[in-house]
């Protein structure tokens, strides 16, 4: 079946400029999660969604960053104002039962 | 806190070798521990996972991990390896005591295979 897709696989960017990463979940899996990973900082947890409740965004590095997901499937994580710091690999995953499974990622460059 | 170390950054093998990759993790109770692994450009693609049970599990592409309480280890092997294992692995952790949240990930162990 249709595994977790995300859009688009690479973006380039400005300095200041925002830019929105999308994730389409594996249908039917409750619990979608956001992750970053950069050379200097390894896999880092952003943000998770577990069905109807409150998302968990402690991982969030500033408030720049945010995150929404409608009707419980596809998810958009928002990036506002964007630093060369944020350049990065996006990684989206989606679960149910426990095992969470990974799309390819979007490859974030800000110059 | 919960953490996961990865010891080994990089490592080198034959192909046809034998393949151990260490991960070591702090935690209170019995974790959630998952291996995945990650070719260059790609996502990460799930080996294998131990939730409970029987502590040695298998996985996909021939590799098995062994869960040792005593050592908070949860090693990851393979008898034989293949050029097409060359890749970056990840050993990680469920954070809290649900297996819902959010993963822990070691730094990381690169693996090369030499011809």
């Amino acid at each position: 079946g249709a595994g977790v897709s995300q859009s688009p696989s690479n973006k380039v960017t400005e300095k200041g400029k925002d830019v929105e990463l999308r994730c389409d979940p594996i249908s039917g899996h409750t619990a979608l999660y956001w992750y970053r990973q950069s050379l200097g900082q390894g896999l880092e947890f952003l943000i998770y969604f577990q069905g109807n409740s409150a998302p968990d965004k402690s991982g969030l590095p500033s408030d720049r960053f945010s995150a929404e997901r409608t009707g419980g499937s596809v998810s958009t994580l928002t990036i506002q104002r964007t630093q060369q710091e944020d350049s990065a690999v996006y990684l989206c995953a989606s679960s149910a039962g426990g095992t969470q499974y990974f799309g390819p990622g979007t490859r974030l460059l800000v110059l | 806190a919960q953490s996961v170390t990865q010891p080994d950054i990089h490592i080198t093998v034959s192909e046809g070798a034998s393949l151990e990759l260490r991960c070591n993790y702090s935690y209170g109770a019995t974790p959630y521990l998952f291996w995945y692994v990650q070719s260059p450009g790609q996502g990460l693609q799930l080996l294998l996972k131990y939730f409970s049970g029987d502590t040695l599990v298998q996985g996909i592409k021939g590799f098995e991990a062994e869960f040792k309480r005593s050592q908070s280890s949860f090693n990851l092997r393979k008898p034989s390896v293949h050029w097409s294992d060359a890749a970056e692995y990840f050993c990680a952790l469920v954070h809290g005591s649900s297996n819902t949240g959010k993963l822990i990930f070691g730094q990381g162990t690169t693996l090369q295979v030499k011809p």
